[in-house]
């Protein structure tokens, strides 16, 4: 069954420092999503990305954040000079006709720990 | 309170006795869907429900919708051990810039 797939399952990391997550998602799938979770509490919208550009992003995705499809299979999401309160669970997902068709499949997820 | 906000927090109850889990939003929506999050693990969609229809059926699972309430509701029948989870409903707005927002979630213990 295909699946979305997303490295590295944890990283670590220095406050300051760059972080790239990187997530394969289901290869016919048209529409991709970034969300977080910290620990304990709700999943967080952070962007959705459709046909190679940004569709809607939440008040977190500030400047810090950037996302990229650099090739035809991978979706990534670039946090820039990480913050301690980055520290979260970030999810991966995709869905073929957006979340007004169905379903969004998600990844396991990338844990982040900023120090 | 905010969209999607689910209730009760938390669920324990004894296999085979039926769950039912509520989820209230605040704003118009085009969907409302029910996903699985086991612990430490990604999230398995379960069902979707339209704003235009007001109950569907998938296996064990009942979820019933009340747009004039915004509410709706995931029953689990005949639990088992296996559905402990955390059950988060999840509403897609109308509008243009409609997204998927999740609530805080409901972390339901099924005792053997």
């Amino acid at each position: 069954e295909p699946e979305v797939t997303q490295t590295p399952s944890h990283q670590v990391t220095q406050m300051g420092q760059e972080v790239i997550l990187r997530c394969v998602p289901i290869s016919n799938h048209l529409y991709f999503y970034w969300y977080r979770q910290i620990l304990g509490q709700k999943v967080e919208f952070l962007v959705s990305f459709y046909n190679n550009e940004i569709s809607e992003k939440s008040e977190i995705f500030d400047d810090q954040f950037s996302v990229e499809r650099p090739d035809g299979s991978n979706f990534t999401l670039k946090i820039r000079s990480t913050k301690l309160e980055d520290s979260a669970m970030y999810f991966c997902a995709s869905s073929l006709g957006g979340g007004n068709t169905g379903e969004l499949f998600f990844g396991e997820g990338s844990r982040l720990t900023v120090l | 309170s905010q969209q999607g906000e689910e209730d009760p927090q938390a669920l324990s109850i004894q296999e085979g006795e039926n769950a039912t889990m509520n989820c209230s939003y605040k704003t118009s929506i085009n969907n409302l869907q029910w996903y699985r999050q086991n612990s430490g693990r990604g999230l398995v969609h379960l069902i979707l429900i339209r704003s235009n229809e007001r109950e569907k059926h998938s296996g064990r699972l009942r979820v019933t919708l009340d747009t004039s309430k915004k509410s709706s509701s995931l029953l689990i029948t005949a639990s088992r051990a296996a559905d402990t989870a955390s059950y988060f409903c999840a509403t897609l707005t109308t509008g243009a810039n409609s997204k998927l927002t999740f609530g805080k979630g409901i972390t339901l213990s099924v005792r053997p």
